[in-house]
Order: C-alpha cells, then sequence, then structure tokens
C-alpha cells in the first residue's frame, strides 16, 4: 500500500531556532499533501494543504510567515516551523492521497508517523 | 465538509465485538465514511472506507444505512493492542480534500 514518510520522527530545538520536517510519498506521486499539527489528548487539526509547484493553502489563523511550506516535487514537500517557540511545541503530522487509488474509489487519506517537535 | 459525533470512550473485554458508532447528518453526496485508528505518537492508520452498504476488510466491518446519515465501525474479537482512538472522517475521495478529525472515539480494552 501507499506509504508516507515523515522525517525526522522527533526533534528538539531552542526557542528562537528554525525545524524542517520533511514528508516524502515513497511510492506514489503527490500533487496535494496535507499537514496537521496535534496536540496531546487533543485531535489532529488540518494547518494547511501543501500544493506542489504553487504556494501552499493555509487554514484560518495557522501564520503562513511561521510555518513555511514547500511542495518542491511530486513526492516531498516540507514544512518548516520557523523562529519556533515553546508554544509550537506539538506532533505534526503530514498525509496525502494516491492519485492511482483515487481512480478506483478507493482512495484514503496515508499518513506519516509524525513529528515530535519540543521546543525548550 | 460534514461535520461527525462519535462516543468520546469505550471500554470492552479482550474477544468481544466492539462497534462503535458515527453520526453524520450532514453527509453529501459524493462523500465518503473512512475510519482511521491512532496509536499514542504515531499517525492514523486507515482502517476501512466505505460509500453505502457493508464493507468488509480482514480487520473491520462497516456498516452503512441507506439514509447514509450513520455509519458503524465493527471489530470483531478485539485484544489488547486494538485500544486506540478511532476516528470517523467523512468528505469528498478526492486529491485536493483533506478531512478534517473529529474528537474521535477513545477504545480501552483490557483482559
Amino acid at each position: 500500500g501507499a506509504v508516507v514518510s515523515q522525517h525526522p520522527s522527533r526533534v528538539i530545538c531552542k526557542s528562537g531556532t528554525s525545524v524542517k520536517i520533511e514528508c516524502r510519498s515513497l511510492d506514489f506521486q503527490a500533487t496535494t499533501m496535507f499537514w496537521y499539527r496535534q496536540f496531546p489528548k487533543q485531535s489532529l487539526m488540518l494547518m494547511a494543504t501543501s500544493n506542489e509547484g504553487s504556494k501552499a493553502t493555509y487554514e484560518q489563523g495557522v501564520e503562513k510567515d511561521k510555518f513555511l511550506i514547500n511542495h518542491a516535487s511530486l513526492t516531498l514537500s516540507t514544512l518548516t516551523v520557523t523562529s519556533a517557540h515553546p508554544e509550537d511545541s506539538s506532533f505534526y503530522i503530514c498525509s496525502a492521497r494516491d492519485p492511482v487509488q483515487i481512480s478506483s474509489y478507493n482512495s484514503p487519506l496515508h499518513f506519516g508517523n509524525g513529528t515530535r517537535l519540543t521546543v525548550t | 465538509l460534514a461535520k461527525t459525533t462519535q462516543p468520546i470512550s469505550m471500554d470492552s473485554y479482550e474477544g468481544q465485538e466492539v462497534n462503535i458508532t458515527c453520526s453524520h447528518n450532514n453527509i453529501a453526496t459524493n462523500d465518503y465514511i473512512t475510519w482511521y485508528q491512532q496509536f499514542p505518537s504515531q499517525g492514523p492508520r486507515f482502517i476501512i472506507q466505505g460509500y453505502k452498504t457493508k464493507v468488509t476488510n480482514e480487520v473491520a466491518s462497516l456498516f452503512i444505512p441507506a439514509d447514509r446519515k450513520s455509519s458503524t465501525l465493527s471489530l470483531p474479537r478485539v485484544s489488547l493492542s486494538d485500544t486506540a482512538v478511532y476516528y470517523c472522517l467523512v468528505g469528498p475521495a478526492d486529491s485536493g480534500y483533506a478531512l478534517n478529525f473529529g474528537k474521535g472515539t477513545s477504545l480501552l480494552v483490557t483482559p
């Protein structure tokens, strides 16, 4: 089945620094990827939609200048948390659909294993 | 996107069948129903997806009535490792659409 891979799985950084999280679709090409954030004991919240070759679309309340998204190829999207602060500590998860599966009306979102960001 | 309502939590003993029902009264014609399982500190894992009637795979069954305003995930003979949060999501099966997660159902399986 389709696999989405994230790296790193966990990262600790100091307040004020930037952190880059990579999301790769391993066996399919994804023109669109989605980034979610999950705080402890809460559900996933959609942050933004990453579009290959164009600007990302951000959900209301998500700062586009703080959470930079780059989708430079059909298999890679990156999320950079700039000038991270402790309140940005969270679990970040990316996802994508396999376009081949879409054509067969069986196209679930496939999720990466997430990145645990801790800002000290 | 259609809003979903699930029980916040459920408890079960090992070996029992667990049925988790999700309400989605404003489901649209082109919406599919998808269920995910999430363990702590892991991304959600796809369980099953359906549009109408019944769908079965190697891990679960999904029952969808004719009006599609609800759905029931059935987990046969649960084990301790099925302890997780289960999410019901409703939306189009299209590459451009994300899915919005509700609060999910926290299932606890005990011996």
